[in-house]
């Protein structure tokens, strides 16, 4: 069974600073990879996908994530946060882009002024 | 990019009615849905899987009974929360599969968020 592990619930950071949220994985055959980020109240907004190719993937809002088969890992970053990035963060993983998704435990970020 | 709408966006109930969630794909069309339900500050677990002119697949764990899934078209999905308790009070989002050029994406609606008293 596919599942999705993300190990930090909560995270804070400084407006400015660096981000990297954790993303380990489980699952069978080549996975299909997702963040979404959901702010309160809201729907999910899709950041970036892997499916193939190059493991390093940019996203919109200037979020980039890395593929790494050999660590089940699929971490998402941001150089530089900014106040509107306090958000929920989700990483997912299925079987196809269009199949169900098995969703990680999701990462709250909090952003510092 | 591909839109999905859902209704109501909010809803309150009293225990023992029910209720219908409409998801619609608004410019494309959707032969799979999904809906899934969120609790409060948590992840969202899938629910079940909507197909187009057939049953519904539901999860383990899920009372096919109490959450009535109809996929009459290819742009509409619905999720009848049948004799509602508090206990069903939860954030419920669908996500619609639209399959464009080589490959497939998924695409999620704002979710409706249910109160039942």
């Amino acid at each position: 069974a596919q599942s999705v592990t993300q190990p930090d619930i909560h995270i804070t950071v400084s407006e400015g600073a660096s981000l990297e949220l954790r993303c380990n994985y489980s699952y069978g055959a080549t996975p299909y990879l997702f963040w979404y980020v959901q702010s309160p109240g809201q729907g999910l907004q899709l950041l970036l996908k892997y499916f193939s190719g190059d493991t390093l993937v940019q996203g919109i809002k200037g979020f980039e994530a890395e593929f790494k088969r050999s660590q089940s890992s699929f971490n998402l970053r941001k150089p530089s946060v900014h106040w509107s990035d306090a958000a929920e963060y989700f990483c997912a993983v299925g079987a196809a882009a269009g199949n169900k998704l098995t969703f990680g435990g999701g990462t709250r970020v909090l952003v510092k002024p | 990019g591909a839109v999905v709408s859902q209704h109501p966006s909010r809803v309150i109930c009293k225990s023992g009615t029910s209720v219908k969630i409409e998801c619609r794909s608004l410019d494309f069309q959707a032969t799979t849905m999904f809906w899934y339900r969120q609790f409060p500050k948590q992840s969202l677990m899938l629910m079940a899987t909507s197909n187009e002119g057939s049953k519904a697949t539901y999860e383990q764990g899920v009372e096919k009974d109490k959450f009535l899934i109809n996929h009459a078209s290819l742009t509409l999905s619905t999720l009848t929360v049948t004799s509602a308790h508090p206990e069903d009070s939860s954030f419920y989002i669908c996500s619609a599969s639209h399959s464009g050029g080589l490959q497939e994406t998924q695409y999620f609606g704002p979710g409706t968020r249910l109160l039942v008293l």
